[in-house]
């Protein structure tokens, strides 16, 4: 099954407002959380990463809220403009018999609309 | 610069035939990733390489066989390539290993249809 589930594959938000992405995890045993973004035909690259001993980070506009009780981390992004029209695709990171790996969710397309 | 090179952009196979994509970076990071990319399923893991010759499979290795003789370099190998294995490949790269707070750099993906 799929262990990093983003359940909502598209959000629109009016510019100016906040976009809240969501993503929840199975294995307890992750201890890195992170925000990727993604345009069109590039590549991923990291927006903001947190490790499971804070429940928050900010930076700028971005936000990573996690719930570890829950299996749930957040990224908000206030004020939002047309060019954060992206995929935003959540990572969590765990270790495994001294191997670490990063398991990506499925993304959520995010489209800020003027 | 930091960057990770995927050659090549575009590559168009038979059913049958072996396809090899080339991943390089000049970071001299230890590990190295191939992901693939399908709509709705994200990004899956096929190999990890934690150095030269070093490599661990990921979530889905079936059908796929990697190679890293230098630590720059890091090859996706394809077997007598099926069409299932239409999809974006992202190869990527760390300076540790991933999970502990490392900053993956990807590659800009092949586009790799098998037809």
């Amino acid at each position: 099954g799929q262990q990093v589930k983003q359940s909502s594959p598209s959000l629109t938000v009016q510019e100016g407002g906040i976009s809240i992405l969501n993503c929840d995890y199975e294995n307890d045993m992750f201890d890195y959380f992170a925000w990727y973004k993604k345009y069109p035909d590039n590549s991923p690259t990291l927006l903001i990463s947190v490790r499971s001993n804070v429940d928050k980070r900010e930076d700028g506009r971005l936000t990573v809220f996690l719930n570890k009780s829950g299996k749930h981390f957040s990224l908000h992004i206030t004020a939002s403009q047309p060019e954060d029209t992206a995929v935003y695709l959540c990572a969590a990171g765990v270790n495994q018999g001294g191997s670490a790996k990063l398991i990506f969710g499925e993304g959520t397309k995010l489209t800020v609309s003027s | 610069d930091m960057k990770v090179t995927q050659m090549p952009r575009y590559l168009i196979k038979r059913m049958g035939e072996n396809v090899l994509l080339e991943c390089g970076q000049d970071m001299s990071h230890e590990t190295m990733y191939w992901y693939r990319q399908d709509p709705g399923l994200g990004l899956q893991l096929i190999y990890i390489s934690y150095d030269v010759d070093s490599n661990s499979e990921g979530d889905i290795p079936k059908g796929y066989r990697v190679s890293r003789k230098k630590r720059e370099h890091f090859s996706l190998i394809l077997d007598s390539a099926k069409t299932n294995q239409t999809s974006v490949y992202f190869c990527a790269s760390s300076l540790g290993q991933g999970a502990r707070a490392e900053t993956l750099y990807f590659g800009s993906g092949t586009r790799l249809t098998v037809l």
